[in-house]
């Protein structure tokens, strides 16, 4: 069965650092998110991608990080300049398009631990 | 906003015994309702789910009904195994809107041979 895929399982950086999470969707899903999970907390919604561009973000997404798909199979999570406060459990989703096919798959996720 | 609440853990029990854990969502259409699940150390599972008003999720003898009247999916299963030990989490989605997944803040579930 397909999956979502999420590189590295773990990543810990110094604060003031730019880190990149990767994930790679399901190869049909069309739709893409970020969220994360700090540790002891509920799941928080970051950011949608759709069509090459963002198509909502929360009040956590500032402007310290930034999305992209580079090529037709990766799906990123940039942080410009870490914060200690970035630590938690960094999840993406994809799902497939149509507003009948709403569920969200998601990866294993990535602990970063921020220094 | 749309929001989903669900009861406070941790629970435990004794395997074979029943499970409820509650959760209740408030929102100003017909949001899609979720359970997933987050075993030790892994991600989020999709564990059911249902899309409208009396709708019944069910997997893994896990179940959850879809109550409008009661704004509730409450997750039910009669006996409870040590492996169902994890956290659950209840989650809707609203209506109109696929991207911004709500979750609840989840329920620690540990299970006692």
């Amino acid at each position: 069965e397909p999956e979502v895929t999420q590189t590295p399982s773990h990543q810990v950086t110094q604060m003031g650092q730019e880190v990149i999470l990767r994930c790679v969707p399901i190869s049909n899903h069309l739709y893409f998110y970020w969220y994360r999970q700090i540790l002891g907390q509920k799941v928080e919604f970051l950011v949608s991608f759709y069509n090459n561009e963002i198509s909502e973000k929360s009040e956590i997404f500032d402007d310290q990080f930034s999305v992209e798909r580079p090529d037709g199979s990766n799906f990123t999570l940039k942080i410009r300049s870490t914060k200690l406060e970035d630590s938690a459990m960094y999840f993406c989703a994809s799902r497939l398009a149509g507003v009948l096919t709403d569920t969200q798959y998601f990866g294993p996720g990535t602990r970063l631990t921020v220094l | 906003g749309d929001s989903v609440t669900q009861m406070e853990g941790p629970v435990t029990l004794s395997e074979e015994a029943f499970l409820t854990i509650n959760c209740t969502y408030t929102a100003t259409g017909y949001p899609s309702l979720f359970w997933y699940v987050q075993y030790p150390g892994e991600g989020l599972q999709l564990l059911l789910k249902a899309t409208k008003a009396d709708d019944k999720g069910s997997n893994k003898g896990f179940e959850a009904t879809y109550r409008k009247e009661t704004t509730s999916f409450h997750l039910e299963k009669g006996s409870v195994q040590v492996s169902d030990s994890a956290v659950y989490f209840c989650a809707l989605i609203p209506r109109g809107n696929n991207n911004d997944m709500r979750f609840g803040a989840g329920t620690r579930l540990t299970v006692k041979p």
